[in-house]
């Protein structure tokens, strides 16, 4: 199986201040179509998972523009520009490529 | 907008199975997969397997082979997942979500609670 490595598994920023996660895959996730399968989620306290990042750097409908992703066959980092409060929950990325699909432990973003 | 609706929180013996469904409803897509995911208490995500249902298709992690069966029945937009052979280590919130590799929308979870 694949696995994806965060790092830190918690973070403490001051409302405003930048944030990054970084996540390490095991194997390349560039498919030979041209795409990179690896995604972001977040998961706000008592809530079910929600998608932040797919494809390494495309924010999904309605993720503010202070979320970016960016990197590159097995190395992937999150960044946040200006946290805010709504922005803390448990961050996972996660690799769609090669089954089973799997998930990183997971980021806690704290303010 | 896509909701998915799962079934209610269960309680079950060790070595009996569990069966939890997932409704979708708003914007469908026809051949979309439905894929389900757990969370153990205060662990990570870990997805179980999946199911295209209008090709009846469905794959699973292996370490859930034998073990999980995943369903779908195309006329109520309703898709199953039946976990056997109940430990407690699949004490669980069990969640399903529109996608395959890529989890677009996501159920509510339902809490398996596995104890005797």
């Amino acid at each position: 199986d694949i696995v994806m490595t965060q790092t830190p598994l918690s973070l403490s920023v001051t409302p405003g201040q930048p944030a990054s996660i970084s996540c390490k895959s095991s194997q390349s996730l560039l498919h030979s179509d041209g795409k990179t399968y690896l995604y972001w989620y977040l998961q706000k306290p008592g809530q079910s998972p929600q998608p932040v990042i797919y494809e390494v750097s495309s924010r999904f409908s309605g993720v503010p523009d202070r979320f970016s992703g960016s990197g590159s066959g097995t190395d992937f980092t999150l960044k946040i520009s200006r946290v805010e409060a709504e922005d803390v929950g448990d961050y996972y990325c996660s690799q769609g490529l090669h089954l089973p699909y799997t998930f990183g432990q997971g980021t806690k973003l704290a303010i | 907008q896509v909701q998915l609706v799962q079934s209610g929180a269960e309680v079950k013996k060790p070595g009996s199975s569990v069966k939890v469904s997932c409704k979708a409803s708003g914007v469908t897509c026809s051949k979309c997969a439905i894929s389900w995911v757990r969370q153990a208490p205060g662990r990570g995500l870990e997805w179980m397997g999946g199911i295209i249902p209008v090709l009846e298709i469905a794959n699973y992690a292996q370490r859930f082979q034998g073990r999980v069966t995943i369903t779908a029945d195309e006329s109520t937009s309703t898709t199953y997942m039946e976990l056997t052979s109940l430990r407690s280590e699949d004490t669980a919130l069990y969640y399903c979500a529109r996608g395959w590799g890529f989890f677009d929308y996501w159920g509510q979870g339902t809490l398996v609670t596995v104890s005797s």
